[in-house]
């Protein structure tokens, strides 16, 4: 069975600093990863997707991520971070059976 | 605004009721997905309609059921209600039937149960 383990409930940076958000996960093969965001009271909106081939996947809202199979993770990036990233970042997985697992979720909380 | 639209945006109902909740998805788009977000288990897929089939089956209770119409609405049914089932309710829509597909979730419904 396919899981997800975002390690951190909560971060904290000061605007413009660096964002790093950590997602592990645990598949037999390489699955289809996914970074999606949700801002409070809304639903959830795809940042990006990693099927195949080039590991770091350029996303919306200036994100990254690097999908590294040797660590089984998918880290999403940001080099500057605004206020408006404030929100909720889920990390999901999708293996063979074509059904999504999510993470728990890492809280982003931005500081002026 | 993803162009998905959801039903009513809160519901407040006794245990052992049933409501049920609508999903118009964007135009357009033929599958629709049905997803839980609760504190106790987080975001989990329930079901997924593609042109009014079932696609796939995440974890959802028997008391749980779901359709898709000839318009491509979608209608989740929760009957029974419990405590536990008081959660947000996405709704979901993608163009193509593939889970990989992109999803542009709608604002949810509030289910509440007391």
């Amino acid at each position: 069975a396919q899981s997800v383990t975002q390690p951190d409930i909560h971060i904290t940076v000061s605007e413009g600093a660096s964002l790093e958000l950590r997602c592990n996960y645990s598949y037999g093969a390489t699955p289809y990863l996914f970074w999606y965001v949700q801002s409070p009271g809304q639903g959830l909106q795809l940042l990006l997707k990693y099927f195949s081939g080039d590991t770091l996947v350029q996303g919306i809202k200036g994100f990254e991520a690097e999908f590294k199979r040797s660590q089984s993770s998918f880290n999403l990036r940001k080099p500057s971070v605004h206020w408006s990233d404030a929100a909720e970042y889920f990390c999901a997985v999708v293996g063979g059976s074509y059904i999504p697992t999510f993470g728990r979720g890492t809280s982003l909380i931005v500081h002026p | 605004d993803s162009g998905v639209t959801q039903t009513p945006k809160h519901l407040i109902t006794a245990t052992g009721q049933r409501v049920t909740l609508r999903c118009s998805p964007r135009s357009g788009d033929l599958s629709v997905y049905w997803y839980q977000q609760s504190l106790d288990q987080g975001l989990q897929f329930l079901i997924q309609y593609y042109n009014g089939e079932e696609r796939a089956k995440g974890n959802i209770l028997e008391r749980f059921s779901a359709q898709q119409f000839p318009d491509l609405h979608s209608e989740l049914n929760l009957s029974s209600l419990e405590l536990g089932d008081s959660a947000l309710y996405f709704c979901a829509s993608s163009v193509a039937g593939g889970v990989i597909d992109e999803q542009f979730f709608g604002p949810g419904t509030r289910l509440t149960v007391l």
